[in-house]
């Protein structure tokens, strides 16, 4: 079985800055893909990020980047120069891809920009 | 294209009433998912389509919940008898299933209070 963490439930950012949120997860398989989407308010879920577990650089989607730490099992969302549209819920989840697709999300970080 | 769409986008029913939940997913995708999310938690999975096949529904709580997708396109989650604890909003994501990392993409849910 699979878990994600997030201990942090709300996090805000001065706008233009750059703020990092955490994400843990456990899982024995060798082969998964970590995930981090968006919900706005409007619910709609939308892929940031992704990353293959069998990868070692971090992915990177313009001003977004993941600091992936396989060892220590953490994944990491840096969002910079934070924009007034990047404020939502951000979810962190993961998953094993053919033959086992559902994702398990993390409990979701609450993020408030600062004009 | 248009996109994953849900109806209704809310539905309130008196406890013990049955209802029913409908998802039209992005044409051609082949897998179809059920995520039930409860208010301040991460969405967690029900069940997975491959075209009409229901190939696990591990997630579903009981066997008050039910899900079909008989033509392998639109899919129906129904609740019956509904009760207080189903409440939450319930997502529908679908996917190409083309290549070992599939992206799911997210209606906007449907809302499910239950008085």
């Amino acid at each position: 079985a699979q878990t994600v963490t997030q201990s942090q439930p709300e996090m805000s950012v001065q706008e233009a800055e750059t703020v990092t949120l955490s994400c843990t997860y456990d899982t024995s398989e060798s082969d998964y893909y970590l995930f981090w989407y968006k919900q706005p308010p409007s619910r709609q879920m939308i892929l940031v990020i992704r990353q293959e577990a069998y990868k070692q650089q971090n992915a990177t989607e313009n001003r977004f980047s993941v600091n992936f730490q396989k060892a220590a099992k953490s994944f990491s969302l840096k969002i910079s120069d934070s924009q007034l549209g990047d404020a939502a819920m951000y979810f962190c989840a993961s998953g094993l891809g053919f033959g086992n697709e559902k994702l398990t999300f993390g409990t979701g970080t609450r993020l408030t920009i600062i004009p | 294209g248009a996109g994953v769409s849900q109806s209704p986008r809310y539905k309130v029913a008196k406890r013990g009433q049955d209802v029913a939940l409908r998802c039209d997913p992005i044409s051609g995708h082949v897998s179809l998912f059920w995520y039930q999310q409860a208010l301040g938690q991460g969405p967690e999975f029900l069940t997975y389509f491959q075209n009409e096949a229901q190939l696990d529904k591990s997630g579903l709580p009981s066997d008050r919940f039910f899900a079909e997708r008989p033509e392998g396109s639109v899919s129906t989650l129904k609740i019956q008898r509904t009760q207080q604890e189903d409440s939450a909003v319930y997502l529908c994501a679908s996917s190409l299933r083309l290549v070992k990392y599939n992206e799911q993409f997210f209606g906007p849910g449907t809302r499910l209070t239950v008085l």
